[in-house]
């Protein structure tokens, strides 16, 4: 199974920061990667989709790019709404996998 | 309005079975690609199980030979059967749909139900 390594595990930021998630795939899944955002007791969120193609009524601060083994989510300007945990997921082969997530705290 | 609302979660001893059914509102799920998602208290999201167009299924190994998924044409609904059920299997699952745009297929769920918890407990 591909597995998938976010890093960090958790972060801290501040209102306004720019923050960028990484993903690394343990073997090429060329651009078959999504990243969401799950808040506590809420399904997940779609952001990206094809690694680096933002969902319709995600706003722009968010992005992602990458492809191959490393991929990045960026939020260009964290606001009070983003503090949730972030997963991503490869759909390369199966079984499809997620990463373990990245909580993003308030600083 | 494009919807999923899962239900059929419950507790239930481990050996039982359930089935947990997915509504769908706005969107066929015979024409798009479903997928069961679950999550185990206070953990990360684990995929479960994907069917696609013309029928064909995937499974997790956690799962594979206990779980079934399949689609019910006219109710529109998606569904898992879950036999011989484990304390392990605990979580909230969640089903999704894939990204389609005009008959083509992305790597990404935009869809998702709200959840429907299993508990397996003795």
């Amino acid at each position: 199974a591909i597995q998938l390594t976010q890093s960090p595990s958790s972060l801290s930021a501040s209102v306004g920061d720019r923050v960028t998630f990484t993903c690394r795939a343990s073997q090429d899944i060329l651009n078959a990667l999504a990243w969401y955002q799950q808040k506590p007791g809420k399904a997940p969120k779609l952001l990206i989709y094809d690694a680096s193609s933002l969902q319709s009524g995600v706003p722009l601060r968010f992005s992602g790019s990458g492809s191959g083994t490393d991929f990045t989510l960026t939020i260009s300007s964290l606001q009070p709404e983003d503090f949730a945990t972030y997963y991503c997921q490869q759909f390369n082969g199966y079984p499809i996998t997620f990463g373990q997530g990245t909580r993003l705290e308030i600083k | 309005e494009v919807q999923l609302v899962e239900s059929g979660g419950d507790f239930v001893q481990p050996g039982g079975s359930l089935r947990l059914s997915c509504a769908a509102s706005g969107f066929n799920v015979n024409t798009n690609y479903m997928t069961w998602v679950r999550q185990a208290p206070g953990k990360g999201l684990e995929w479960v199980s994907f069917i696609y167009i013309g029928g064909g299924t995937y499974y997790a190994d956690s799962v594979k030979g206990r779980f079934t998924i399949s689609t019910h044409n006219s109710k529109n609904t998606l569904y898992l059967q879950m036999n011989s059920l484990r304390p392990e299997d605990t979580a909230v699952y969640y089903c999704a749909r894939q990204v389609e745009r005009r008959g083509y297929y992305y790597y990404g769920l935009d869809v998702w139900g709200q959840g429907t918890t299993v508990i397996v407990s003795s």
